[in-house]
């Protein structure tokens, strides 16, 4: 049973455009969730976070945006650049809980010049 | 420089030659963790690390074994390696605050073939 999901593989916007990047998750113990940019042959680098007692989180170009009740993140990126272009993580965890984190699939970001 | 360094980068094997991948990481985390990365399925969590002497299984801890002696180091260890773990590795550490993980950093990866 996945519990975090990412239901879109790929995306592609145009430079300069807004990239919003979704993902679900069915667990309703989650309270911390974060976000995993990762370029090829490299590990994956944390972007942004949001707790529970938050609904948007915001750093430069990246605004995190959560909705507890549908149970649904999502991430924002403008303006979108062509170095933008990477797989993007979202992962969950229960704090004070497990100490598990569970990630999504992913979703391939393509930023076109 | 604060990093993750896992070795090899790039391993052949053939099936049931015992292999050991290293992680190290140099910022004093408490809390390290192996995933494995597979097309289609995203990262999934093999075994995790709390502390020194603590471990505890992720959701495919099947097949692996690990340890923790020192807060360093973390191997993951394939006593057995079967075709079906063929996949890309990361090794993963961060500190634990409180309420719970911190962000993660993680290692380049291991990109491990078995035949």
């Amino acid at each position: 049973d996945q519990q975090v999901k990412q239901n879109s593989p790929s995306l592609s916007v145009q430079e300069g455009r807004i990239s919003i990047l979704n993902c679900d998750y069915t667990n309703s113990m989650f309270d911390y969730f974060l976000w995993y940019k990762k370029y090829p042959a490299e590990g994956p680098t944390f972007l942004i976070s949001i707790s529970s007692i938050k609904d948007k989180n915001e750093d430069g170009r990246f605004t995190v945006f959560l909705n507890k009740s549908a149970k649904h993140l999502s991430l924002h990126i403008v303006p979108s650049q062509p170095g933008d272009s990477a797989v993007y993580f979202c992962a969950a965890s229960t704090q004070g809980g497990s100490e598990k984190l569970v990630f999504g699939k992913g979703t391939k970001l393509t930023v076109n010049p | 420089e604060a990093q993750v360094t896992q070795n090899p980068r790039y391993l052949i094997t053939v099936t049931g030659k015992k292999l050991t991948v290293t992680c190290s990481q140099n910022m004093n985390h408490e809390y390290m963790s192996w995933y494995r990365q597979d097309p289609g399925l995203g990262l999934r969590q093999i075994y995790y690390s709390m502390n020194v002497e603590v471990t505890d299984k992720g959701d495919v801890p099947e097949g692996y074994k690990v340890s923790r002696k020192e807060k360093r180091n973390f191997p993951l260890i394939l006593e057995s390696p079967s075709p079906n773990q063929t996949s890309l590795y990361f090794c993963a550490s961060s500190l634990l605050k409180a309420g719970g993980l911190d962000e993660q950093f993680f290692g380049p990866g291991t990109r491990l073939t078995v035949l």
